[in-house]
């Protein structure tokens, strides 16, 4: 039984299309995030939600929205999707923004 | 966000030998956590440092938090495949960030 859990694990699109990568936990955590990891493995935090309020979004281009419809669940919708958006999207979950974080699997998006 | 410097960025041993990865900041952070990330996967948390000073063994894994709470540094004692990975520190300023990152790849 997935803690986290995200879909797609593999996302091949063109640039300028719209996309959604989908997040769920069932961990009855209160916070959420998204991270990107790139191709130097740099795993940078880009949003973080605590009862579906968002908390934290770092300088990520207006182009990357994320929805939370409930406690257990974080999607992330991306816009006009560009070449150096390819990377690895992380989802993950934690009781509290300052305890362990539990990731799901991993989302590859590459933009051709 | 708050820049967290790990060296070295990428390590390749023999098994059975021991190594250390650093992590080090000019910030001071409450608490700092190490994660271990495999091909394919999400990283996974090893251990969470409190204490300037603190010292943690996970097996053959040392962890230990700066006096100041500024770094911290991983020791493994005699390595093996299985250690193969990447390496996570994140310091908790309120949130945590992640350091860059060490690759260990462990030869058999």
């Amino acid at each position: 039984d997935t803690a986290v859990s995200q879909t797609p694990k593999y996302l091949v699109t063109q640039m300028g299309n719209d996309k959604s990568i989908k997040c769920e936990q069932n961990l009855g955590h209160d916070t959420m995030y998204w991270y990107k990891q790139d191709s130097k493995k740099f795993l940078k935090i880009m949003f973080s939600y605590n009862n579906k309020e968002l908390i934290i979004n770092e300088t990520v281009p207006n182009r990357f929205s994320p929805k939370s419809p409930d406690k257990a669940h974080l999607n992330l919708h991306i816009n006009s999707l560009e070449l150096g958006d390819s990377a690895v999207y992380f989802c993950a979950s934690s009781r509290t923004r300052r305890t362990e974080a539990f990731f799901g699997q991993g989302t590859r998006l590459t933009v051709v | 966000t708050q820049l967290l410097e790990q060296s070295p960025q990428f390590l390749s041993i023999q098994e059975g030998e021991n190594l250390t990865v650093y992590c080090n900041s000019s910030s001071v952070f409450s608490s700092l956590q190490w994660y271990r990330q495999e091909p394919g996967e999400g990283p996974v948390l090893l251990v969470t440092v409190v204490t300037g000073g603190e010292v943690k063994k996970l097996k053959r894994l040392t962890f230990q938090f700066g006096d100041a709470r500024k770094d911290s540094s991983l020791h493994i004692t005699a390595a093996q495949p299985g250690d193969t990975g990447l390496y996570l520190c994140a310091g908790d300023s309120g949130q945590f960030y992640f350091g860059t990152g060490t690759s260990l790849t462990v030869i058999p």
